[in-house]
């Protein structure tokens, strides 16, 4: 266990529709990465929050956006799904904003789209 | 921005051999390189990794190599077990024009490592 939670574990829903998913990185990491795994894009980063603060975006579609609350939980919503946004969607967690630092991932939000 | 290469696609080895993969990487600036195990299904576990100021580092029978002129890293498993049978990510992570680092990792495409009892 990384420390890291994400909620939905799975999460089944129809083009079109909007959806949030939900990390908590672990205790005292003030910074949130998330990923999106899929098998023909392989693991992409999408987006990093840093203690509350958005510190780098990756080929994130407009569609998508995420934020970080005060109490560090970190939330990615995407809407307008599409067929090709079926995926792995996962969250690490580091102590700092820095790259040179452990990123921990959590157990990831697994997304179909129908 | 970055790009990592990483080799082989598959490896399939028997119990006890030694397993090598191999990753290059595009930008000179990237400083950290880790490695990640993903077992089916699950989330990438971090298993080693090595900073930019360091050529080689080992843990038990997992160890990672670094050179920087030559812009490439590998890993090592030695005595491989049949829970080593999963897919190996690796990764680079490289500064901001700033100098500081996002954090942000590029990853290879992974590495199917099968082990044959």
């Amino acid at each position: 266990d990384s420390g890291v939670t994400q909620t939905p574990k799975h999460l089944i829903t129809a083009t079109g529709q909007r959806v949030t998913l939900r990390c908590s990185p672990r205790s005292g990491d003030l910074s949130v990465y998330w990923y999106q795994q899929s098998l023909d894009q392989g693991l992409q980063f999408l987006i990093q929050y840093y203690n509350g603060e958005e510190r780098a975006k990756g080929n994130i579609l407009e569609r998508f956006s995420a934020q970080q609350f005060p109490d560090l939980h970190s939330e990615l919503n995407l809407s307008s799904l599409e067929l090709g946004d079926s995926a792995l969607y996962f969250c690490a967690s580091s102590v700092s904003a820095s790259g040179s630092y452990e990123q921990y991932f959590g157990p990831g939000t697994r997304l179909t789209v129908t | 921005g970055e790009n990592v290469e990483q080799h082989p696609s598959t490896l399939s080895v028997q119990e006890g051999d030694s397993a090598v993969i191999k990753c290059t990487y595009s930008d000179s600036a990237s400083n950290y390189f880790p490695w990640y195990k993903q077992e089916l299904g699950k989330r990438p576990q971090l298993i080693i990794d090595i900073r930019s100021n360091v050529g080689e580092k080992k843990d038990q029978r997992i160890a990672v190599t670094l050179n920087k002129t030559a812009k490439h890293f590998s890993l090592h498993i030695t005595e491989t077990q049949p829970e080593d049978s999963a897919v190996y990510f690796c990764a680079a992570s490289t500064p901001n024009a700033g100098g500081t680092s996002y954090g942000k990792l590029t990853f290879g495409q992974g590495t199917i490592l099968t082990v044959h009892p």
